[in-house]
This record gives C-alpha cells, structure tokens and sequence, in this order.
C-alpha cells in the first residue's frame, strides 16, 4: 500500500542551523502539507501546497520557513535559522483530494 | 481559539467495554476526520466523514452536521487500542488545511 515516507525520523541540530526536513508524499497526490506537533500540545498547520506554491500558510510559517517540491518527487521544509521553540514533531501529509490526507511518520526535530 | 473541541481529554476504560469519544467543531467543513496517534507518534487516519456514520471492525464514527458534533466509539475495547484518539475538520474557506483538537487519550486495562 503506497505510504508517505519522511526522513529523517529524528534530527538534532543546533540554535541558528539551518535544517531541511524531507517528505516523498504518494506518487499521484497533487495535495501536500506540513504540519507540527510540539510536545504534550496539538497537531497545528504550517503550510499547504499545490500546483507547485503555497496555497495557505498559518502564523506559524514565518520567513524563517520555506516549502519546495525540488524533483517532482521530494516535498522538503526548510527552517532557516532553527530557534529552541522550533523544537517538535513535523508531519508531513499528501492528499489525492481535496479531503482525504495520508499522513508521514513525522520527524522529530531537536534543537539545542 | 479553538476550532475544535474533543472531550474527555483523558479516558481509562477497562478491557472489553464501550468507549466514546466525542468531538465538536465551530468552522464550516468540508470533511470531519479522526486519526489515531501512537506513543511512537505517528499519526493513522481511522474515518473521514460528511455525512452520516461509518463502520470499521470495532470502530464506529458518526456526524451530526446540524448540531458541528461527531462522536467516535470503540466496541469491545483491547489494551491495543490505547492511544491518541484526534479530531480534526478540513475547511473549504482555509484551502482544506486541518483543524486539530487536542487529542483523546486512551488506556485500556486489561
């Protein structure tokens, strides 16, 4: 059964690197996003993609973040400058539809 | 704010009973979804749901869309089916992006 892969499942890195976080979502998904989970609190939405730009974007996803489908294939989150309260799970899902998301594994991101 | 709201926030049910976990929502949906995390932490879609009730083995989702409220229930509950129990709404005004509530955890005794 196709599944959306994330790698790496976990990741350190230090205050002020720059982290790139990677999704291959499901071969013929046209729908993709990210989502994080800081620990202990709730799932919350950074960003949606579609037709190859953003399609909605939370007060989350400030400039420090960026989104891009580099090969037709990768579905990456990039974090410019990681800040200690950057620290969580990121999920990242794809959707056929509109409606229905499959989501990744989630890397857990460390910062320290 | 919060878009959706899920109650009990914590449930410990012995093996083999009746479980519901209940869900409300105040944006206008497109689709209500629940989702189950693991402590691993990822994160698995159980139902979507517009309308109506769906069934799957033990699991039960069901929608009001008058009343914004879902409920999903557990028959026969296992210790395997403890875990984080998440609803969460897409919305067509907000690019179908997905509204989280803050998770039911759930522990089953044997």
């Amino acid at each position: 059964e196709p599944e959306v892969t994330q790698t790496p499942s976990h990741q350190v890195t230090q205050m002020g690197q720059e982290v790139i976080l990677r999704c291959v979502p499901i071969s013929n998904h046209l729908y993709f996003y990210w989502y994080r989970q800081i620990l202990g609190q709730k799932v919350e939405f950074l960003v949606s993609f579609y037709n190859n730009e953003i399609s909605e974007k939370s007060e989350i996803f400030d400039d420090q973040f960026s989104v891009e489908r580099p090969d037709g294939s990768n579905f990456t989150l990039k974090i410019r400058s990681t800040k200690l309260e950057d620290s969580a799970m990121y999920f990242c899902a794809s959707a056929g539809t509109k409606y229905e998301q499959y989501f990744g594994p989630g890397t857990r991101l460390t910062v320290t | 704010k919060n878009e959706v709201e899920q109650s009990p926030q914590n449930l410990t049910a012995q093996e083999g009973e009746f479980i519901t976990i209940n869900c409300s929502y105040s944006v206008g949906i497109s689709a209500l979804h629940w989702l189950q995390q693991h402590p691993g932490g990822g994160i698995v879609s159980l139902f979507m749901l517009s309308s109506g009730k769906k069934k799957h083995g033990r699991l039960i989702a069901t929608i009001n869309i008058q009343e914004k409220h879902s409920s999903l229930h557990i028959t026969a509950s296992h210790p395997r089916d403890s875990a984080v129990y998440i609803c969460a709404v897409s919305s067509p005004n907000t690019g179908n992006q997905f509204y989280f509530g803050t998770g039911t955890s759930l522990t089953v005794i044997p």
